[in-house]
């Protein structure tokens, strides 16, 4: 199945500072997946990217996939303390079989 | 809402005895999926069910089977613990038509002594 790799696995922060997490693949991929695990809690799904070069926004968080399909990132701007939590990319393959990258957790410091 | 309900969140089980983790879904869901997560090494697909009786192997079968003998519910057996399956188990589901958008349970934390 595709594999996709997270960067970095751990990333502290200042509140207000930005955040931004890396999802990377050596192949082509047909689609990527972006979740929210908070602390204690479920993933929760946010936003599908399928189209090479597409660009999403929700409020402060930026969902990009990469031309070549091979990437994508989450950028959080201005960083609150509810923005704590892991934050997982997913490539879904046949009937929602999806493989999940091993996560970036986000620690925000007030 | 979709609601997916595990039915323990906490279990505690001995080496060696036999182990039943159900999950129930609420929106008619085709598809159910059971993962295991481990610090460090994100959600591992254990097994998923496109349909009743239907069931495919994920990344991580071993020492796990699974039953879906109705769409709402798909369960989890242990034949035979371990203490390397001390984990948490989290059981997801989707629309066959929206598969991508996985809609999870809260999770069951799994100690085997």
């Amino acid at each position: 199945g595709q594999q996709v790799m997270q960067i970095p696995q751990y990333q502290h922060v200042q509140e207000g500072e930005d955040f931004t997490t890396y999802c990377n693949s050596s192949t082509t991929l047909s689609n990527i997946q972006w979740y929210k695990q908070r602390p204690g809690g479920h993933p929760v799904f946010l936003i599908q990217l399928v189209k090479s070069g597409e660009v999403k926004k929700q409020k402060r968080l930026t969902f990009q996939f990469g031309e070549a399909k091979k990437n994508s990132s989450l950028h959080i701007t201005a960083t609150q303390t509810t923005d704590v939590g892991t934050y997982f990319c997913a490539v879904s393959a046949n009937a929602g079989k999806s493989t999940f990258g091993d996560g970036t957790t986000l620690t925000v410091k007030p | 809402d979709v609601k997916v309900t595990q039915s323990s969140r906490y279990l505690v089980k001995r080496t060696g005895e036999k182990v039943f983790l159900e999950c129930v879904q609420d929106m008619d869901h085709e598809n159910m999926f059971w993962y295991r997560q481990d610090p460090g090494l994100g959600l591992r697909l254990i097994y998923f069910s496109y349909d009743v009786k239907m069931k495919e192997k994920g990344d991580i079968p071993e020492g796990y089977s699974v039953s879906r003998e109705k769409k709402e519910r798909f369960s989890l057996i242990l034949e035979s613990a371990s203490t390397n399956q001390t984990s948490m188990y989290l059981c997801a589901s989707s629309l066959m038509g929206r598969a991508y958008e996985q809609y999870f349970g809260p999770g069951t934390r799994l100690t085997v002594t």
